[in-house]
Parts: structure tokens; C-alpha cells; sequence
């Protein structure tokens, strides 16, 4: 089985700063890693994600993700936040050929503030 | 392209009452899945599905029911609401492997039991 620590609950910024939202998994075999965004009141959106090929992941608002396989970790980056990206933000990950069912984080509140 | 839809996406209820909540997706991504949000404990599994007629129980299963006698309907039915049934539930489909397990969302339904 996989697992999913998400290491910060809580994130403030300043608006234009840069930002990271870390993300560690936990799975004995090659594993597919998501980052999904959550606005208020609405549904969870895909950032990102990586599959395969090059660890350095682009997605979607600015965002990046690397991937890192010695350290189990996918933590997520911008370099400069707007107050629109205020958001609930969850890691994923899904085994290789395992279970289709991905497990998520607990989730990282990202507060921007002006 | 429509993706998933849930509806009502807003409800209140009493409880002991029957509530459904409609999941159609127009991608058709054989695996769907229910999950609730509640503050503090993330997303759970409640019920997923690998096709039309396969369902199985996920993480907190106890007073829900589904059936998906087509592919692009996962109906949620709650037998006799409780107040604890309080929460926003999330419908997700995914094509499976090929994409990595990749979910998507729907905008979610929040229900109110009172």
C-alpha cells in the first residue's frame, strides 16, 4: 500500500512571494504522483501530475511540481503567488500497476495574503 | 464536454429520510468513486466502482448504497440520513491505468442533515 504526508496543514504567504507546498509518499514500487487544487465551495481540480520521463512536472496557473525519488518527495512550486491561488491544495499518489484507487493527503491550506 | 455532474449540488434533509445524489459523467471512464469531505479528516472513500455492475465498499461505507447499472451513472443513496451524514460529497471518474489513475472531479454536493 501507498501513503501520503502532506507536512504542512497550513502555508501563509505574501502576495508575489514565492511559494512550496511539500508533499512525501510512501510505496515500495514506482508510483504516479498528483497535485489537485480545491477553490472554495468547489470541486478538486488536476494541477499536475507526473507519470513518467522528466521529473520536473508544469501545470497548470504557474505551477510546478518535481519529483524526486531518492527523497519520496513531489513538492509543489510557484514562484510568485496571486491572492487568487488562496486555495486548498492535496497530493496524490497512485502504485504503478497497483490499486487504481490513488490515496490523497490530508491537504495544505494555501492562504495569500495581500 | 459536460465531464461529471452531480446533482442536487445543494440540499438539506431530515433525518431518517432517503436522500439520492446523482452522478452522471459524459467521458466514459470506467471507474467512479464517492468521496465525502468533512474538517479534519480530509477526503474519504465512501463506495467506488470498476464498471457497470462491479461496486465495491470503500473506507466508510456504513449507511450508503450505489448501483451503476450503466457506465456513466453512479447514483449515492443515503437509506436514512443522520446528522453525522452531514458533509459535501464528491463524485470522481477515471479511465483507469493508461492514464496513470488519473481522477477527475465534480463540483461536489453539499448536503444538510437536520
Amino acid at each position: 500500500a501507498q501513503s501520503v504526508t502532506q507536512l504542512d496543514s497550513q502555508v501563509p504567504v505574501f502576495e508575489e512571494a514565492p511559494v512550496e507546498l511539500r508533499c512525501n509518499y510512501s510505496s515500495s514500487v514506482s508510483v504516479y504522483l498528483f497535485w489537485y487544487v480545491q477553490y472554495p465551495n468547489q470541486g478538486l481540480q488536476l494541477l499536475l501530475k507526473y507519470l513518467s520521463g522528466s521529473t520536473l512536472v508544469k501545470g497548470i496557473n504557474g505551477f510546478e511540481a518535481e519529483f524526486n525519488k531518492s527523497q519520496t518527495s513531489f513538492h509543489l512550486r510557484k514562484p510568485s503567488v496571486h491572492i487568487s491561488d488562496t486555495a486548498e491544495y492535496f497530493c496524490a499518489v497512485s502504485r504503478e500497476g497497483g490499486s487504481y484507487i490513488p490515496t490523497f493527503g490530508r491537504g495544505t491550506s494555501l492562504i495569500v495574503h495581500p | 464536454d459536460a465531464g461529471i455532474t452531480q446533482s442536487p449540488r445543494y440540499k438539506i434533509t431530515e433525518t431518517g429520510r432517503q436522500v439520492t445524489l446523482m452522478c452522471h459523467q459524459t467521458w466514459s471512464h470506467s471507474y467512479m468513486f464517492w468521496y465525502r469531505q468533512d474538517l479534519g479528516h480530509g477526503l474519504r472513500l465512501i463506495y467506488y466502482s470498476a464498471a457497470a455492475d462491479i461496486t465495491d465498499k470503500g473506507e466508510v461505507p456504513d449507511g450508503y448504497v450505489v448501483s451503476r447499472s450503466k457506465t456513466e451513472n453512479f447514483p449515492l443513496t443515503l437509506e436514512s440520513a443522520t446528522r453525522s451524514q452531514t458533509s459535501v460529497y464528491f463524485c470522481a471518474s477515471s479511465p483507469g491505468r493508461n492514464s496513470g489513475n488519473t481522477i477527475y472531479f465534480g463540483e461536489g454536493s453539499w448536503l444538510t442533515v437536520v
